[in-house]
C-alpha cells in the first residue's frame, strides 16, 4: 500500500552543520512528493514539493530530489541555522489523500 | 491572506463523553481534511471531504464521525471518547492547483481524554 518512511526520529546539530533527512517510499504509481515542517506551536506547512520524477525542489536553503530509482525523496540543508529547529514530514500524494511520514525532529544547537 | 481556523483550540473530555472539534477554512477550497498526530506515528487522516453534505473515510476513522454542512465548516465529532483518542488534531484545506495539492493547516486542536 501507499507508505512514506522516515527512520530517523530525532536528529541534533550545531549551527552551521550539513542536515540529511532519510525518505523513502512505496512505489505504487507515480505520486507528488512533499516535505512539510511544522515549528513548535503551529500546523505543518509545505516547506517544498516535486511533481516529477528526478526533479529536484528547493526552498529556503533546502533541498530534495525525487529519485525514482530508488524510491527515495532525502531533505538536505549544506549549513542549518537555530531557526530550523522544528519538525520535518516526508509525504506522498495519491489522488485526494496526503500520506505523511513519522516525522524527524531536528533540534541546532546554537 | 488564507485561514484554517480551529476550535477549541485546547480541550479536557472525560472518558465516554462526546467531544466536537470545529473546523473554518477561508480558503475556498474543495478538500477539507482531519489529521490527528501522536509521537511516533505522525500525521494519520481520519477522515476527509470534497463537498458540502459529504464525507469519506481516512486510514483512521473507527472512533470518529465527520460532518461538513457547508463549503467552509468540517466538524470532527467523537461520540464516546476514549483515553487512546488523546492527541492533537489537524484540521486542513487543500488547493488543488495543477495537480499537486498543498494543505493548508490550522494551528490543531489539543485533545485530553481523562
Amino acid at each position: 500500500g501507499d507508505s512514506v518512511i522516515q527512520m530517523q526520529g530525532q536528529v541534533t546539530l550545531s549551527e552551521n552543520d550539513f542536515l540529511f533527512i532519510n525518505c523513502t517510499y512505496s512505489t505504487t504509481g507515480y505520486p507528488t512528493l512533499f516535505w512539510y515542517v511544522q515549528y513548535s506551536g503551529e500546523g505543518p506547512q509545505l516547506l517544498l514539493q516535486v511533481t516529477t520524477a528526478n526533479n529536484k525542489g528547493s526552498s529556503r536553503g533546502f533541498e530534495a530530489t525525487y529519485d525514482k530509482g530508488t524510491t527515495s525523496f532525502h531533505l538536505q540543508k549544506t549549513s542549518v541555522q537555530e531557526i530550523d529547529s522544528a519538525v520535518y514530514y516526508c509525504a506522498r500524494n495519491m489522488g485526494y489523500k496526503l500520506t505523511f511520514g513519522t516525522g524527524t525532529s531536528l533540534l541546532v544547537d546554537p | 491572506e488564507a485561514a484554517v481556523t480551529q476550535s477549541p483550540r485546547s480541550k479536557v473530555a472525560v472518558t465516554g463523553g462526546k467531544v466536537t472539534l470545529s473546523c473554518h477554512q477561508t480558503n475556498n477550497h474543495d478538500y477539507m481534511y482531519w489529521y490527528r498526530q501522536d509521537t511516533g506515528h505522525g500525521l494519520r487522516l481520519i477522515h476527509y471531504s470534497y463537498v458540502a453534505d459529504s464525507t469519506e473515510k481516512g486510514d483512521i476513522p473507527d472512533g470518529y464521525k465527520a460532518s461538513r454542512p457547508s463549503q467552509e465548516n468540517f466538524s470532527l465529532i467523537l461520540e464516546l471518547a476514549s483515553l487512546s483518542q488523546t492527541a492533537v488534531y489537524f484540521c486542513a484545506s487543500r488547493d488543488w492547483g495543477e495537480n499537486t495539492g498543498q494543505l493548508y493547516f490550522g494551528e490543531g486542536s489539543k485533545l485530553t481524554v481523562l
